[in-house]
């Protein structure tokens, strides 16, 4: 069984901030990663993924990775009132019996207040 | 371009019914997947596809069948459904496993 962990949450942070989304996970084989953002009432909508160490960013977002410590996280830059979400670290399990499949954390709720 | 199209988005059982949840895709994807999400819990996975005519099972496949007769359509059916079943079903698609999935809109399920 896979495991993805994500902080607990609710996480709040005022408008403007940066704000910081956190996953672990158990399988140290993964190598695709993925964050989805979900709206309340809505379905995951896909905003990052990466598959090597290091950092990718995508206009205010950052996603960061680091295999050795099975750690990767979000970062949100200058948070917007619409940011406000669920948002689900998702992992790809890369061998074995359940090669393919993409094992989600319970998400982290995220607020930003104006 | 509709992408992932689900049917009912909403829909009340009695305990023992059973029913057909649809999902169809226009993408061309040979992955498809369905997931159930609980309040407070992540996404879990109920069954999968990796082509027309192959299906196997997730972590939660008990109380549920599917089919894939066709590349576009993977219909999940619940069988003699009961108040466990309650949750949001949502279907997703993929290329690869490494493009990440698109997901229906979902179909919101009670169970009474």
């Amino acid at each position: 069984q896979k495991e993805v962990e994500q902080n607990s949450g609710p996480l709040s942070v005022p408008e403007g901030a940066i704000a910081s989304l956190n996953c672990t996970y158990s399988d140290r084989v993964s190598q695709s990663f993925f964050w989805y953002r979900q709206y309340s009432g809505k379905s995951p909508e896909l905003i990052m993924s990466i598959y090597s160490n290091g950092d990718k960013e995508d206009g205010r977002f950052t996603a960061q990775l680091n295999k050795a410590s099975q750690y990767v996280s979000l970062l949100i830059r200058d948070s917007q009132p619409s940011d406000s979400a669920t948002y689900l670290c998702a992992v790809i399990a890369d061998r074995g019996s359940t090669l393919g499949r993409l094992y989600f954390g319970r998400g982290t709720q995220l607020t930003v207040w104006p | 371009n509709a992408g992932v199209t689900q049917t009912p988005k909403f829909r009340i059982l009695k305990i023992g019914q059973s029913m057909t949840l649809q999902c169809t895709q226009d993408m061309n994807h040979n992955y498809m997947y369905w997931y159930r999400q609980d309040p407070g819990m992540g996404l879990k996975l109920i069954y999968y596809s990796v082509g027309a005519g192959i299906t196997d099972k997730g972590e939660v496949p008990n109380g549920y069948n599917v089919s894939r007769s066709t590349t576009e359509d993977f219909p999940l059916r619940l069988e003699l459904a009961a108040p466990s079943q309650t949750s949001v079903y949502f279907c997703a698609s993929t290329f690869g496993q490494n493009y990440g999935y698109t997901f229906g809109s979902g179909t919101r399920l009670t169970v009474v």
